[in-house]
């Protein structure tokens, strides 16, 4: 089992770029989550798929950041335009719905300057 | 809205010495979970409770469900440098959802 797999691991870009950020889950696991790591905030929850339909998205920070899970193995997480306030690591896990064990990834340090 | 906090914030110990932190909130659980997260990668699993009075341990790491179920400790035993990381509490999300809320973390330093 590969675990979660999130590309890039680093990405470097400049204000007013896109940003998309990708995911693959475990096999097998029918929920996915995005989550925002900062020092200040730590980690948020940014939205949530069961079955590849969103679920909850409150966590999103405002429009121009949008999820996708069009298929049960792949899910994108876009930002555009990007701004330096988006600067963090995006953690994606994945969870077979039992027991709430998610298995994380291991995050996209994203850098907007 | 449900908020963990983690006390201490940082810990700095020297090789050998046992290690506790703990967990609080205004809110009742009926799971608690501690992550730790090494540095440049995902938090991982370490332990999970699912009843009140819980004992469970993992290795040198045992975790507790206190009694109020507003509350988790962890301990660690005779820690190594290989338990540096930031150790995370977290808990289910009211709803029924899946949604875990997360603590801030307590940052373990260990001095060989």
């Amino acid at each position: 089992d590969a675990g979660v797999i999130q590309s890039p691991r680093h990405e470097v870009t400049e204000m007013g770029q896109e940003v998309t950020l990708r995911c693959k889950p475990i096999s097998g696991h029918n929920s996915l989550f995005w989550y925002r790591q900062t020092m200040m905030r730590g980690l948020e929850l940014l939205i949530y798929f069961n079955n590849n339909v969103p679920i909850d998205d409150s966590g999103m920070p405002e429009d121009r950041f949008s999820a996708k899970m069009p298929n049960a193995s792949f899910s994108t997480l876009k930002i555009q335009p990007s701004e330096p306030r988006d600067s963090a690591v995006y953690f994606c896990a994945s969870s077979s719905g039992t027991h709430y064990g998610y298995t994380f990834g291991s995050g996209t340090r994203l850098t907007v300057v | 809205g449900q908020q963990l906090n983690q006390s201490p914030q940082s810990m700095f110990i020297q090789e050998g010495e046992d290690v506790s932190m703990n967990c609080t909130s205004s809110s009742i659980f009926n799971t608690w979970l501690w992550y730790k997260q090494d540095p440049g990668e995902g938090p991982v699993l370490l332990i999970a409770l699912y009843k009140a009075g819980e004992l469970t341990s993992n290795g040198r790491l045992t975790a507790q469900f206190g009694i109020t179920r507003k509350d988790s400790f962890l301990n660690i035993s005779a820690s190594i440098p290989s338990d540096v990381g930031i150790y995370f509490c977290a808990a289910p999300a009211q709803g029924g959802s899946e949604k875990l809320v997360f603590g801030k973390g307590t940052k373990l330093t260990v001095n060989p």
